[in-house]
C-alpha cells in the first residue's frame, strides 16, 4: 500500500541554522513524484519543492533542497539558513503516475519552530 | 492570474444542516481534487474530478457526501445532514494534467464547523 511516513511530530531549530525534515515513502510504482508543502498558521498550503522518481539530481529551490535517496525510499527536506518565517507545519506528499488517479498521499506532518 | 478560489472560507452549520463548499480551479486547469484535513492531521484525499466526471471517489464517505464539477461553474462538495465529526478544513486543489510532475495548486481551504 502507498504510504508516506514523517516520524518527527515537532522540530526546533535555531535561526540561521539548517534543519532536515524526514520523509520516507512506500510505493510499488516506478513512476511517482514527491512534494513538500508548507502550511503556516494561516492554514494555506504552499508548494515548496518537487522530486521526480526518475530525476537523477536532488531538487533545489532557493533555501530548500530535497535529499532524495531512492534505494532507501526517503525524500528529506533540508532548509538552509532558517528564518523565523519558516515556523510552520511541513507536509511530505507522494503522487503516483501509473494506473492510479494521481491523488496526493500526505504524511502526518512535522511542526517546525524556528527560535530567535 | 488568480489561483484556486474557495468559498466560503469559514462555514458554520448546525447538526443536520447541509454544507456546500465551492471551488474554482486555476485558469486552464481541468483536474480538481478535494482533500479533508482534521485538526492536527495531514490532508486526506476525498475525490478527483474532471469536467462533468467523477474519476475517483475512493476517499469519500459513502453516505451524505457528494461532489460535482459541472461543465460551467465551480466544483461543489456537498455534505448533507452534517455531524460534529465533519468539522474540518476542506481543501480543493487543481492541476493542469495528471503526470507525476503536474503540481497540484491548493486553494485557501474552507473551515467547516458543525455545532
Amino acid at each position: 500500500a502507498q504510504k508516506i511516513t514523517q516520524t518527527q511530530p515537532g522540530m526546533f531549530v535555531q535561526e540561521k541554522e539548517a534543519v532536515t525534515l524526514d520523509c520516507t515513502y512506500d510505493t510499488s510504482d516506478q513512476s511517482y513524484g514527491l512534494f513538500w508543502y508548507k502550511q503556516p498558521s494561516s492554514g494555506e498550503m504552499i508548494f515548496l519543492i518537487y522530486q521526480g522518481s526518475y530525476d537523477e539530481q536532488n531538487a533545489t529551490e532557493g533555501r530548500y533542497s530535497l535529499n532524495f535517496q531512492k534505494a532507501r525510499k526517503s525524500a528529506n527536506l533540508v532548509i538552509s539558513a532558517s528564518q523565523l518565517g519558516d515556523s510552520a507545519m511541513y507536509f511530505c506528499a507522494m503522487r503516483e503516475g501509473l494506473g492510479g488517479t494521481y491523488k496526493y498521499i500526505f504524511g502526518t506532518g512535522t511542526r517546525l519552530k524556528v527560535l530567535a | 492570474n488568480a489561483g484556486v478560489m474557495q468559498n466560503p472560507r469559514h462555514l458554520v452549520r448546525r447538526r443536520g444542516q447541509e454544507a456546500r463548499l465551492r471551488c474554482s480551479p486555476m485558469k486552464g486547469h481541468s483536474h480538481v481534487y478535494w482533500y479533508r484535513q482534521l485538526p492536527e492531521e495531514g490532508l486526506k484525499f476525498m475525490v478527483y474530478l474532471q469536467k462533468e466526471n467523477i474519476i475517483d471517489e475512493s476517499g469519500m464517505p459513502k453516505e451524505r457526501f457528494s461532489a460535482e464539477f459541472p461543465k460551467e461553474g465551480p466544483s461543489i462538495l456537498r455534505i448533507q445532514q452534517v455531524v460534529r465529526g465533519d468539522s474540518a478544513a476542506y481543501f480543493c486543489a487543481s492541476s493542469r494534467g495528471t503526470a507525476p510532475r503536474d503540481e497540484q495548486y491548493f486553494g485557501p481551504g474552507t473551515r467547516l464547523t458543525v455545532t
